[in-house]
């Protein structure tokens, strides 16, 4: 079936980097796009960007901007956020969810979504 | 940027129960407007999309409707495993959820 498999928890310390990857199968990877959510405790889920599977195209929130990068290795059918200058307020789940970008009509949803990477910042 | 305002932010209700949530969008904003449902330790899961679009898989208990700034998701007929955060989304904002728990 269908799934996005995340890689396992990670504790960082502040000034650092985390790179989550996120592992699809169960359908074409290079038919959609992935974005990236993290959800901080007791906040809502925030979007961070995506990333088009097919070109590789990416588009970064600019909450974001400048700090965090989307690659994807389209052999491996992976694609993976990077991170980079850490802070506490960083800590949160990250989730990668999938995009069919070319589904006609286009409705602009994510309709499967990994369990999540805890990514905890802390010194 | 659009904001996206849900309410209530939690609700108490018993099984079997019709529950409703609304999403309020700062502007008029288009069709696309899907929910999710978000349970810790577990994927998150699309219910409806386009407004009214129940996604494959998704118990017809689940029902979304509105339209201009005004959005609903109704759950008919409450089921234990209906217990979670409920999140609105306009590309790309989230609301701030609606947390349904047990009375």
């Amino acid at each position: 079936q269908v799934q996005l498999v995340q890689s396992g928890a990670e504790v960082k310390r502040p000034g650092a980097s985390v790179k989550v990857s996120c592992g699809a199968s169960g359908y074409i990877f290079t038919n959609c796009a992935i974005h990236w959510v993290r959800q901080a405790p007791g906040q809502r889920p925030e979007w961070m960007g995506w990333i088009n599977i097919g070109n590789g195209d990416t588009k970064y929130s600019r909450a974001f901007q400048g700090r965090v990068t989307f690659t994807r290795d389209t052999s491996a059918s992976a694609a993976y956020m990077e991170l980079s200058s850490l802070r506490p307020e960083d800590t949160a789940v990250y989730y990668c969810a999938r995009d069919m970008i070319l589904a006609r009509p286009y409705y602009f949803y994510m309709d499967v979504w990994g369990k999540g990477t805890t990514v905890t910042v802390s010194s | 940027d659009i904001q996206l305002s849900q309410s209530p932010s939690f609700l108490s209700a018993s099984v079997g129960d019709r529950v409703t949530i609304t999403c309020r969008a700062s502007q008029v904003i288009s069709s696309y407007l899907a929910w999710y449902q978000l349970k810790p330790g577990k994927a998150p899961k699309l219910l409806i999309y386009a407004v009214s679009t129940l996604q494959s898989g998704v118990p017809s208990r689940f029902s979304g409707s509105g339209f201009g700034t005004d959005f609903t998701l109704t759950i008919s007929n409450l089921q234990p495993d209906d217990f979670a955060t409920y999140y609105c989304q306009h590309p790309w904002t989230f609301g701030q959820g609606t947390n349904v728990e047990f009375k």
